[in-house]
């Protein structure tokens, strides 16, 4: 399964809101997940779900979606997520991830 | 507190091969599927195997099949992966990654292991 992140990067001033896609080439139900990566760091588990927040991560992350179309949504930036994310279905093998988008400071 | 450290990294020449450890510790490592999981410089995440608790059942991407092996050693809470015929394709930061279950998702993941593949 192809996953399409878009966009590649996003531009986003602190306290504005971020919305990041994830598109499958199939469906993948609800089996989908959320990464943040920051650079010289592995990545960090976000959401799941693909709605449930992982353990600490703080309220201003969401996710929604179903099937083929998926979204994270960041509410309200703040400096610490300035960061590459990753989709990543487990729906079918081989567990496939997206090519990322990065979030960088306008 | 749950760490995963990998090791065993380093300049290869094409053809050639490595052994990756990851060593475990915090949390009780043979009650977890394990897996691994790359990064080519630059670019975005690949999984490329897992293996069972017991290392019973283990899987792999198609790019790796046949070439890389996992394995794990309970008593030493480590895992493992032996790539072999190694290509410069294969050059990226190597993770070892644990699952959290249900679902195919990583919830802990170590630092990484760089391996380069060049002559």
């Amino acid at each position: 399964i192809v996953m399409t992140q878009s966009p590649a990067t996003l531009s986003v001033s602190p306290g504005e809101r971020a919305t990041l896609s994830c598109r499958a080439s199939q469906s993948v139900s609800s089996n989908l997940a959320w990464y943040q990566q920051k650079p010289g760091q592995a990545p960090r588990l976000l959401i799941y779900g693909p709605s449930t927040r992982a353990t600490d991560i703080p309220a201003r992350f969401s996710g929604s979606g179903s099937g083929t179309e998926f979204t994270l949504t960041i509410s309200s930036l703040q400096s610490e997520d300035f960061a590459v994310y990753y989709c990543q279905q487990y729906n079918k093998w081989p567990l496939t991830f997206g090519g990322g988008t990065k979030v960088e400071i306008k | 507190e749950v760490q995963l450290v990998e090791s065993g990294g380093g300049l290869v020449q094409p053809g050639g091969s490595l052994r990756l450890s990851c060593a475990a510790s915090g949390f009780t490592f043979s009650s977890y599927w394990m897996n691994w999981v790359r990064q080519a410089p630059g670019k975005g995440l690949e999984w490329l195997a897992n293996i069972k608790q017991d290392g019973s059942d283990k899987n792999y991407v198609d790019s790796v099949k046949g070439r890389f092996t996992i394995s794990r050693d309970n008593a030493k809470n480590s895992l493992y992966l032996q790539m072999n015929s190694l290509r410069a394709e294969d050059t990226a930061v190597y993770y070892c990654a644990r699952r959290q279950s249900p679902g195919w998702l990583f919830d802990y993941w170590g630092q990484g292991s760089l391996v380069t593949v060049s002559s």
